[in-house]
């Protein structure tokens, strides 16, 4: 059964900082994997998709590495700014049309 | 882009009653849609996997007389909380593929925030 997990549960810091949130999955025989952002209370915004073949896919200031092998994928956000705030997820797709499995997720707190 | 409209976005219900929440794709058909609960600080749970046309399938542990789900057409799937309870307060959301699209990515509701009473 695959599992999602994301390290750390929490994070905090300072405006300007470049951050890496990181997600694990335990079968690495997936389709896709995919990068959101919930707002307290709102709906799931995508940030990136990274198709199995991919190592990476960048969009501004975000960057997401893909590992498969290992089960890996990070989020890296660059000069991170107080709008960033929010709940970050990480979701897998094992299958084509099969539904996602999602991490619990990473809280993030950008303080200016 | 693609979008998924999902109403309502707030409910409060009294204990016993049913509350019906709809999603819908607006300018994309969507053979598949797929219900989450999330409870606070917890990840999305699949709950059903909504397939236009046919029954939905249920993950292991959802109540399908509990929870009923229609996908009647293309563009509109509802999920239905019968004989709701204080315990089915949650945040449910949908989410869709478009049919033919050539993104792999799929789209998600707003979300409704349900709380029975």
């Amino acid at each position: 059964k695959q599992e999602v997990t994301q390290i750390p549960a929490a994070l905090s810091v300072p405006e300007g900082e470049n951050l890496v949130l990181n997600c694990s999955f335990t079968d690495s025989a997936i389709y896709n994997l995919q990068w959101f952002r919930q707002d307290p209370g709102k709906g799931l915004t995508s940030l990136l998709l990274i198709q199995s073949s991919q190592r990476e896919q960048t969009s501004g200031r975000l960057n997401a590495s893909l590992d498969k092998s290992s089960g890996r994928s990070t989020l890296y956000i660059a000069a991170s700014q107080p709008g960033d705030s929010a709940t970050y997820l990480c979701a897998v797709r094992p299958q084509a049309g099969t539904a996602l499995i999602f991490g619990k997720g990473t809280t993030l707190s950008v303080s200016s | 882009g693609a979008v998924v409209s999902q109403h309502p976005s707030w409910v409060i219900c009294k204990s016993g009653t049913s509350v019906k929440i709809e999603c819908r794709s607006l300018d994309f058909q969507a053979t598949t849609m797929f219900w989450y609960r999330q409870f606070p600080k917890q990840s999305l749970m699949l709950m059903a996997t909504s397939n236009e046309g046919s029954k939905a399938t249920y993950e292991q542990g959802v109540e399908k007389d509990k929870f009923l789900i229609n996908h009647a057409s293309l563009t509109l799937s509802t999920l239905t909380v019968t004989s709701a309870h204080p315990e089915d307060s949650s945040f449910y959301i949908c989410s869709a593929s478009q049919l033919g699209g050539i993104t792999d990515g799929y789209t998600f509701g707003s979300g409704t925030r349900l709380t029975v009473v």
